[in-house]
């Protein structure tokens, strides 16, 4: 069975900080995929990685991928406080139609 | 931009009541989905569909859920005889067919269900 884990699952910052956001998964993947998720909303897709090493950014946020870590990170840049939001991973085993695994989601808050 | 549209984005039920989901996902897409999130917790997986069949189902997908593709646009999740604890969001998503860009999925805005 594929676990996704998330860490942490708390993250309180100050604006300007950088931070890095960790994702492990059990089994042998490489595809794995970051969403943004604001309070009653829905999943916002940020960064879809594809093979090892894969890196993305957008804004102040990073993405990379280690396969054969199994292990994903999310970095945040002098983070402002339009980043406060719920990040989760999530992973898939194969090609289109396949379930995603998400963690657990990490909850920042962005402090002014 | 196309979007996976859902309805309702709120419904209340009684225990034991039907329920019916409906989404509209993005029209080229082949493949779709229904996952949940109760609240706080992660998001779930409940089924996968493709090409009028269930691809894939999860432990929670029992005999109360099913899904249809009644024409050819819209994709529902029924619940026959609701519980308490099928409170939840409930969140469909649709990905393109293998050969697209990725393989990625893309969310409606949910339907929160509330059952009392």
């Amino acid at each position: 069975e594929l676990k996704v884990e998330q860490n942490p699952l708390f993250l309180s910052m100050q604006e300007g900080k950088n931070y890095t956001i960790y994702c492990n998964y059990s089994t042998t993947s490489d595809r794995l995929y970051w969403y943004r998720q604001d309070p009653g909303k829905s999943l916002e897709s940020l960064f879809v990685l594809l093979s090892n090493g894969a890196v993305k950014q957008e804004g102040r946020l990073m993405a990379s991928l280690d396969t054969k870590a199994r292990l994903s990170t999310l970095h945040i840049t002098a983070a402002v406080h339009d980043l406060s939001a719920t990040y989760f991973c999530a992973v898939d085993l194969r090609a289109s139609g396949s379930r995603l695994t998400f963690g657990e989601g990490t909850q920042l808050t962005v402090n002014p | 931009e196309p979007e996976v549209t859902q309805t309702p984005s709120h419904q209340v039920t009684q225990m034991g009541q039907e329920v019916i989901l409906r989404c509209v996902p993005i029209s080229n897409h082949l493949y779709f989905y229904w996952y949940r999130q109760i609240l706080g917790q992660k998001v779930e997986f409940l089924v996968s569909f493709y090409n009028n069949e269930i691809s894939e189902k999860s432990e929670i997908f029992d005999d109360q859920f099913s899904v249809e593709r009644p024409d050819g646009s819209n994709f529902t999740l029924k619940i026959r005889s609701t519980k308490l604890e099928d409170s939840a969001m409930y969140f469909c998503a649709s990905s393109g067919h293998s050969g697209l860009i990725a393989y990625e999925q893309y969310f409606g805005p949910g339907t929160r269900l509330t059952v009392t």
